[in-house]
């Protein structure tokens, strides 16, 4: 089984808005990606949890917050977005932290719209 | 640089025809894994693929088949017979070594569009 969950499916928000992104894997993954995808683009790594640390954060506004309340388990805290945050948000999961190049599953993702 | 490249933005044939995706790397490591996804419409990354530096192997699955050459970098993939099913985006993606962690560095994609 190699499925990794994401609600809500799609996300339409103001600009002041709070809302959250979750996403959920039970295949005992010990990293967790959360990914950003435009129109037309490849997918952008936005952050990295390993058994639980937050291991990469490439640089990400802090409007965006994520959060990794256990091993199954990864949020991503939204807040005062911008229209351009507008994208598919991808959250994928791999077996070992990201030292390995472990294979990543992905979830089906967000469709984000901010208004 | 640590990059992939996939030529082709988009592609368009009639259904039952073979294709073949073209992906080309650039890495400094001298160990290193590349990856194949494919994004049908519904947008989920599908994994097709893993290939590690040292197995120069070519593989084949049902219908898929991917082709690694290290002499020229590249990693093609090939679709025999192909289906309106395989209809999607196809990304190549090289796996590295960043802030010691591993990330992966994807090509643009192909657009691949298969007609009936």
């Amino acid at each position: 089984d190699t499925e990794v969950t994401q609600t809500p499916k799609h996300l339409v928000m103001g600009m002041t808005n709070k809302k959250s992104l979750k996403c959920e894997q039970h295949m005992g993954h010990r990293a967790m990606y959360w990914y950003k995808q435009k129109a037309k683009k490849p997918p952008e790594l936005m952050f990295v949890y390993s058994y639980e640390k937050l291991s990469i954060n490439e640089s990400v506004p802090s409007r965006f917050s994520p959060e990794c309340p256990n091993s199954s388990l990864l949020n991503l805290h939204l807040h005062a977005l911008q229209p351009e945050d507008s994208a598919l948000y991808l959250c994928a999961s791999s077996q070992t932290g990201p030292r390995v190049p472990d294979t990543q599953y992905f979830g089906p993702g967000t469709r984000l719209t901010v208004l | 640089a640590q990059k992939v490249t996939q030529a082709q933005t988009e592609i368009s044939v009639v259904e039952k025809e073979d294709v073949t995706l073209d992906c080309v790397y650039e890495t400094r490591d001298t160990t290193y894994y590349l990856f194949w996804y494919k994004q049908p419409p519904s947008g989920e990354l599908v994994f097709l693929i893993r290939r590690n530096s040292f197995d120069e192997q070519n593989e084949i699955s049902g219908r898929y088949s991917w082709n690694f050459q290290k002499s020229t970098s590249s990693f093609n993939f090939t679709i025999t017979a192909s289906q309106v099913v395989d209809s999607a985006v196809y990304f190549c993606a090289l796996s590295v070594h960043v802030q010691g962690a591993q990330k992966l560095v994807f090509g643009q994609g192909t657009r691949l569009t298969i007609n009936p």
